[in-house]
């Protein structure tokens, strides 16, 4: 069975600086595709970056970033220049391409001003 | 926006009453999904509809029912609602070329059971 895996149940992060969110996860699948989401207080679900596993160049969005590490099945969410906008439960999400995600069970992310 | 809304957002209800959550659509998009949201569990999938009258359970399935008899609406009853099934749910759809899908998340209801 496929799984995803989020150690981090909380961290925190001083504005402006960066701030690295781990996910791994376990599948024997080659082909795949991987996904951070914020959610805010709100509790919108905010697609934050996405990575397809077939790419080996590491996915960016602006202040934010992946390192994917497919042998290691591997795939962290970096910040940078952490604003207070980002403060969030971030989750990691994994899809096989059968449309079904696998969720993480998320990162409390505190942005200390 | 994906033109996904649920409703109700908020619900109130006792143990042994049935209830149903709408998820409803704009764009006509085959697949959609009911997840729930638990504190130390994140997101699990309940059930999902890859178009009209085709649906399939997710990981959580168990007490839950769905319907799609038309394209926009995806019902989601618990027939017999239990304290357990306490939680936020959400409804998402899937956008995208096959297999490469994004998936756009609704409001999120907050169901209680008493």
């Amino acid at each position: 069975a496929q799984t995803v895996t989020q150690s981090q149940p909380e961290m925190s992060v001083q504005e402006a600086e960066t701030v690295t969110l781990s996910c791994t996860y376990d599948t024997s699948e080659s082909d795949y595709y991987l996904f951070w989401y914020k959610q805010p207080p709100s509790r919108q679900m905010i697609l934050v970056i996405r990575q397809e596993a077939y790419k080996q160049q590491n996915a960016t969005e602006n202040r934010f970033s992946v390192n994917f590490q497919k042998a290691a099945k591997s795939f962290s969410l970096k910040i940078s220049d952490s604003q207070l906008g980002d403060a969030a439960m971030y989750f990691c999400a994994f899809d096989s391409g059968t449309y079904k995600y696998i969720f993480g069970t998320g990162t409390r992310l505190k942005v200390l001003a | 926006d994906a033109g996904i809304t649920q409703s109700p957002r908020h619900k109130v209800t006792e143990t042994g009453t049935p209830v149903t959550l709408r998820c409803h659509q704009t764009e006509n998009h085959r697949y959609m999904y009911w997840y729930r949201q638990d504190p130390g569990h994140g997101l699990r999938l309940i059930h999902y509809s890859y178009g009209v009258k085709d649906t399939d359970k997710g990981e959580v399935s168990d007490g839950y029912s769905v319907s799609r008899s038309k394209t926009e609406d995806f019902l989601l009853t618990l027939e017999s609602a239990t304290s357990s099934q306490t939680s936020v749910y959400f409804c998402a759809i899937s956008v995208g070329l096959a297999g490469a899908d994004e998936q756009f998340f609704g409001p999120g209801t907050r169901l209680t059971v008493l």
